[in-house]
């Protein structure tokens, strides 16, 4: 069973610029949920999807989005670019609520951004 | 306002002793409690979790704690192995659909 794919792996940017990440869930996964992680913040939640409707966003700037298509895969776009959103951006999936009720999240290796 | 804190940004452990990680939260509506490990380059992975009901929840070398009147958890792991060497997240799940975390706990195994 494939995990959670997410590409690029690793990008730069310049300040103003702006940046779309891509995560394909695991297979039959339909919750997508993003969260950006940085050294002095921590990981902290962006979105979070399912059946293509937003339906939970954390406190961020409306220069962050998000999408969900049909298929379940999901990006995350960045406008206007500042240093601070230098960060390693995570995608990952889960069925919903487990068996066990806890919302277990399995998570992509992440796309690393870094803004100059 | 931090609802998950993981106090201890790194702890040392030598192998084959027990390693503690604690983690405090304020928010009483949590209903799930998480582990998570990640290693560097990597994604977190999720380890344990506990409902807010239990006291206790074990799986193999890794045991979750939590005492509510505290609103304090703590993940053991006897014993500790060099492999274990990683970031340990601790996050709570108030609505089955986002998770909040602490800052992580950098734990070292020294073999």
């Amino acid at each position: 069973k494939a995990g959670v794919t997410q590409t690029p792996r690793y990008l730069i940017k310049t300040r103003g610029q702006q940046v779309t990440l891509s995560c394909s869930p695991i297979s039959g996964h339909r919750s997508v949920s993003w969260y950006q992680q940085t050294p002095g913040q921590g990981l902290q939640f962006l979105f979070e999807y399912f059946s293509e409707t937003q339906r939970n966003k954390g406190n961020f700037p409306g220069r962050f989005s998000g999408r969900q298509f049909s298929n379940s895969r999901s990006e995350m776009n960045v406008s206007t670019l500042e240093l601070g959103d230098s960060a390693l951006y995570l995608c990952a999936s889960s069925p919903t609520v487990g068996p066990t009720g806890a919302n277990v999240l399995t998570f992509g290796a992440g796309s690393r951004l870094t803004v100059l | 306002d931090q609802q998950v804190k993981q106090n201890s940004p790194s702890l040392s452990v030598q192998e084959g002793r027990i390693s503690i990680l604690n983690c405090d939260y304020t928010n009483s509506m949590f209903d799930y409690f998480l582990w998570y490990k990640k290693y560097p380059a990597e994604g977190p992975t999720f380890l344990i979790s506990i409902s807010s009901i239990k006291d206790k929840n074990e799986d193999g070398r890794f045991t979750v704690f939590l005492n509510k009147s505290a609103k304090h958890l703590s993940l053991h792991i006897v014993p500790s192995q060099p492999g274990d060497s990683a970031v340990y997240f601790c996050a709570a799940d108030n609505a089955g659909n986002m998770l909040t975390f602490g800052g992580g706990t950098r734990l070292m195994v020294k073999p």
